[in-house]
């Protein structure tokens, strides 16, 4: 069954670097997201993408945040200046539309 | 979004059949409820979902009262692999379908 991957797995940074999170999400898919889980908390939002441009983002998705699908297979987001409160796990997932969503297993990120 | 109410916790023995109730009393004519879940260190996971009618898959069971605002996913026998939090989720029809999880019921089954 296709699956949606995400690397890596887990991603230690500096407070203030710059990190990108990758994903392919399932190849026939149409509508993209990220959503983030701080330990011991919900799974959030951050924001959904669809034909190239953002179609819904939550408060979390600031300024400091991008999305891009750069090559047409791989989906990536981008925090600029990472902090502290930025450490979560990082969900990607993908739909066709009229269809639950699929997730990725997630990259860890850990800022220090 | 309208809004979902969920048990905390639950325990089931494992073999058993297990019944994760939800309530979505404010459930708009065009809601989907949709269920998830999340296995440890795992990334959420779909299960189920279902309009009016009961639904079955080869994981789960999706019982949808007559009303639409209550519904109740059955895993008829539950093992240790189903331990997770399951999410109830009501979702618009439509192309878009965000899920927005809320805190959902941790499945503790029991050997």
């Amino acid at each position: 069954e296709p699956e949606v991957t995400q690397t890596p797995s887990h991603q230690v940074t500096q407070m203030g670097q710059e990190v990108i999170l990758r994903c392919v999400p399932i190849s026939n898919h149409l509508y993209f997201y990220w959503y983030r889980q701080i330990l011991g908390q919900k799974v959030e939002f951050l924001v959904s993408f669809y034909n190239n441009e953002i179609s819904e983002k939550s408060e979390i998705f600031d300024d400091q945040f991008s999305v891009e699908r750069p090559d047409g297979s791989n989906f990536t987001l981008k925090i600029r200046s990472t902090k502290l409160e930025d450490s979560a796990m990082y969900f990607c997932a993908s739909s066709e539309g009229y269809s639950p969503l699929h997730f990725g297993n997630g990259t860890r990120l850990t800022v220090t | 979004d309208a809004k979902t109410t969920q048990p905390n916790s639950m325990e089931s023995n494992e073999e058993e059949p297990v019944h994760l109730p939800c309530n979505h009393s404010t459930i708009s004519g065009t809601d989907y409820i949709h269920w998830y879940r999340q296995l440890p260190s795992q990334g959420p996971e779909y299960v189920i979902h279902g309009l009016t009618s009961n639904v079955n898959n080869r994981m789960a069971s999706l019982a949808i009262a007559e009303d639409r605002k209550s519904s109740t996913l059955i895993l008829h026998r539950a093992t240790l692999r189903d331990a997770a939090v399951y999410y109830c989720i009501l979702s618009r029809s439509g192309g878009y379908q965000k899920v927005t999880f809320g805190t959902g019921t941790k499945l503790q089954v029991i050997p």
